[in-house]
């Protein structure tokens, strides 16, 4: 079955670094990754629909110059957070499809990621 | 209102009974729809996948889907303890490409 990788699995670092999470899809093609993001005891939230070779689509409230996504192949999107700050604090899960609308979602094992 | 709603629970079941988990949507041109397991602290993964009116069974899980309700529920026969996890009922709207989920409902299967 379609296969989600996420890298790395768990981050701790200083207030004020940035961060990269990468999804990649390991045996097929994904030219659509989604990124959510889901705090303690709550639900997953979209924050972006990664687009390869053009740009991602946010949602509402979620600031694209703070969360950077490239998607530059059909098997890799990048997830940046910039200059994280405590309420960044959260788990990041990436997501992709194989083929069509009536496949399902598949998701990466999520990154914890703990800002001090 | 919300896109997808769930009773959060807890449910709690003794091992071996049917819990039963719903689900109702607000965007009535919603056409695919999706039942995920998750496990405290890990990704969601796929149980269910449901399309048209009526039920989809797998295993000890059935899925029943009764769109002109915007319905849609989690039926798992012989519950195990190892079901213990929270199911998030997820759905993919009108011009939409992602799924949105529910808050999700926390089971319990009492050993």
């Amino acid at each position: 079955g379609a296969v989600v990788s996420q890298h790395p699995s768990w981050v701790i670092c200083k207030s004020g670094t940035s961060v990269k999470i990468e999804c990649r899809s390991l045996d097929f093609q994904a030219t659509t990754m989604f990124w959510y993001r889901q705090f303690p005891k709550q639900s997953l939230m979209l924050m972006a629909t990664s687009n390869e070779g053009s740009k991602a689509t946010y949602e509402q409230g979620v600031e694209k110059d703070k969360f950077l996504i490239n998607h530059a192949s059909l098997t890799l999107s990048t997830l940046t957070v910039t200059s994280a700050h405590p309420e960044d604090s959260s788990f990041y899960i990436c997501s992709a499809r194989d083929r069509g609308l009536e496949q399902p979602q598949h998701f990466g094992d999520g990154t914890r990621l703990s800002i001090l | 209102q919300k896109e997808v709603e769930q009773n959060s629970g807890p449910l709690s079941v003794p091992e071996g009974a049917i819990a039963s988990l719903n689900c109702t949507y607000s965007d009535r041109g919603s056409q695919s729809f999706f039942w995920y397991r998750q496990y405290s602290g890990k990704s969601p993964e796929l149980i269910m996948s449901i399309y048209s009116n009526g039920d989809k069974e797998d295993g000890r899980f059935t899925a029943q889907l009764n769109k002109a309700s915007q319905y849609v529920s989690l039926l798992i026969r012989d519950s195990q303890p190892s079901d213990s996890a929270t199911y998030l009922c997820a759905v993919i709207g009108t011009g939409r490409r992602a799924l949105t989920f529910g808050s999700g409902t926390r089971l319990q299967v009492q050993p």
